[in-house]
Formats: structure tokens, sequence, C-alpha cells
């Protein structure tokens, strides 16, 4: 079974633009999750779609926002860039999203702001 | 709110040496505890899992514990490898809706000298 891909693997912007990243969960995962993945911060949630809705959202700024497909694949946006933003972002799939539930990651998409 | 606190790397080992990585965490609720390896310019890839007390993880000769005394479950493996080097990371997932999501420790780099 494929795994989570996620495209682009790499992109450079400059401050002020937007970006769209996408994800493909693995066939049949329900839920997919985005994180951000930084020196500074850590591994940080971003947040969480079920079904086309989103279920749950971490503590980041409107300019961060996501959805997802009837096919379960996810994208998620980043408005008016800032430094700061550059990052790896990653997704992950599980089939239920549910605490006891693997959350499976892709490569992620390393996003450089300039 | 939920919280993973992680032993501070770097950790340098020499080949069949034995491992230990402390992981200690905070919760509202019953959490699953997890952890997760990333090797240079990848994703995260699980490693072992415990979805309640006293449960065991194991994989690839890795073992953790979930102890909920000592809300612990600190990982070990008792003769490492060179292809071992990564950064491994604790998280929790815990039960409740919106709780779900995936909560970090800082990360721990294993260097594994021949």
């Amino acid at each position: 079974k494929a795994g989570v891909t996620q495209t682009p693997r790499y992109l450079i912007k400059t401050r002020g633009q937007q970006v769209t990243l996408s994800c493909s969960p693995i066939s049949g995962h329900r839920s997919v999750s985005w994180y951000q993945q930084t020196p500074g911060q850590g591994l940080q949630f971003l947040f969480e779609y079920f079904s086309e809705t989103q279920r749950n959202k971490g503590n980041f700024p409107g300019r961060f926002s996501g959805r997802q497909f009837s096919n379960s694949r996810s994208e998620m946006n980043v408005s008016t860039l800032e430094l700061g933003d550059s990052a790896l972002y990653l997704c992950a799939s599980s089939v239920t999203g549910e605490s006891t539930d693997t959350q499976y990651f892709g490569p992620g998409t390393r996003l450089t702001v300039l | 709110g939920d919280s993973v606190t992680q032993m501070e790397g770097p950790v340098t080992l020499s080949e069949e040496a034995f491992l230990t990585i402390n992981c200690t965490y905070t919760a509202t609720g019953y959490p699953s505890l997890f952890w997760y390896v990333q090797y240079p310019g990848e994703g995260l890839q699980l490693l072992l899992k415990a979805t309640k007390a006293d449960d065991k993880g194991s994989n690839k000769g890795f073992e953790a514990t979930y102890r909920k005394e000592t809300t612990s479950f600190h990982l070990e493996k008792g003769s490492v490898q060179v292809s071992d080097s990564a950064v491994y990371f604790c998280a929790l997932s815990d039960r409740g809706f919106g709780n779900e999501k995936l909560t970090f420790g800082t990360g721990t780099r294993l260097t594994i000298i021949p």
C-alpha cells in the first residue's frame, strides 16, 4: 500500500506571497493532520480534518488554513508568508484520527521564505 | 495541557551499547503513547506504540513500557547499531474530543559510533 505523499517536496517563496501544500493520505485513511517542524519550536500541530471537516485546530494564526476533499486528500494554505514560516510541513494520515490510532507521516514539504 | 518531556540530546554511543532515552508525560486523560524516529531528510516513522497502562510496545529491538504510575514511556534497546543513528521523538495522543492530536517531545538526536 502506498504511503502518505506530499507535494511539492521543496518550495522557495518570498515574504508576502502565499503557498499551497498538498497531501495524499494512505488509501482508506479518512483523517489527515498537519504539523509544522522548526528547530526552535519543534513539532507543532496545525489542524486535523476528517470527512472534509476540520475537527481540531492548533494555536496558529488565521493565515494558516486547510481543507480536505471528498477523496480525503488535503491541502494547507499559508497566506502573507513571513520569514518565520520557514519550516518542514508534515502531513499525517490515520484511519479514524482517534487517540489509539497510528498516524503515518509523509516525507514533508520544506518551505523556505526569503 | 498535555506535554511530553524528553531526555536532552545529543546522545552518542558506541555500537552494541545499551540505549535508554527517557520520556515522561503529562496528560489530562488516558493517552496513547508513541515513539517516532526521523532519519535525515525524511518524515517521521512510527517505531512503536502503547495504548494503555502496562502495555509494552516493541519493534526492531526497541522496547518501551507504558508506566502510568510514573507517567513514563522510556525507550530502550539492548544493542544499538550504526543504522539506529537518527532523531527520536516521544509523543502522546490524549483521549477526548479535540485532544487526539499528537503532542511531541523535543526530540533526542542519537549518534552511534562504529
